[in-house]
């Protein structure tokens, strides 16, 4: 696509519920990175797909969050068992540098709220 | 957890002044990159510095570093109101991909 898409861009959820959010990068874009942002902080790492692969998940908070990217495009993001807390907006980026270090494309984000 | 940190936090200037931020960051690194945020919006990319460059100029932002002392400067010159925004310093962890970004500086220019 155009640009990196992600959904829903607002999703309300109650406590206890699992969500998923989605990420669909630049077509050519090798790397793909979750972020989870609070309101009037910087983007906190998640973590990182190349390709398919995901060589870096230490920024994931607990094992209630996991994230795929089985054919090396669209991800998702799935919070398991919500909590108040994962109340915040998560932002994807994507980036054509494979192995490198380059300019990363961001979506608009998905605001989650959790009641 | 965050590895830059980006001073001030907030920054308040009249147009046509020129901004500057800081950044500091704590490991090696391979390059330094400044986002911009405009009112929660997606971040946008302004400029790429690599560790083995001091200086980069593109229209009126200018980005130094020094990777002695772990820091990096952005300096906006002559101001607009459309500056108004968040400001973040980004950096890889010397060798690896992963990308982490500082808490931000916040910059409204008065017009």
């Amino acid at each position: 696509g155009a640009g990196v898409s992600q959904s829903p861009r607002y999703k309300v959820t109650k406590r206890g519920q699992d969500v998923t959010l989605r990420c669909d990068p630049i077509s050519s874009h090798a790397t793909l990175y979750w972020y989870q942002q609070a309101l009037g902080q910087g983007p906190e790492f998640l973590t990182y797909f190349n390709y398919e692969a995901q060589p870096d998940k230490s920024g994931l908070p607990s094992d209630r969050f996991s994230a795929e990217r089985p054919e090396g495009s669209i991800s998702t993001l799935t919070i398991q068992r919500t909590e108040q807390r994962d109340s915040a907006m998560y932002r994807c980026a994507s980036s054509d540098v494979a192995g490198g270090f380059g300019e990363l494309f961001f979506g608009e984000g998905s605001r989650l709220t959790v009641l | 957890s965050q590895q830059g940190e980006e001073d001030p936090q907030a920054l308040s200037i009249q147009e046509g002044e020129n901004a500057t931020m800081n950044c500091s960051y704590k490991t090696s690194i391979n390059n330094l990159q400044w986002y911009r945020q405009n009112s929660g919006r997606g971040l946008v990319h302004l400029i790429l510095i690599r560790s083995n460059e001091r200086e980069k100029h593109s229209g009126r932002l200018r980005v130094t570093l020094d990777t002695s002392k772990k820091s990096s400067s952005l300096l906006i010159t002559a101001s607009r109101a459309a500056d108004t925004a968040s400001y973040f310093c980004a950096t890889d962890s010397g060798g690896y991909q992963k990308v982490t970004f500082g808490i931000g500086t916040k910059l409204q220019v008065i017009p």
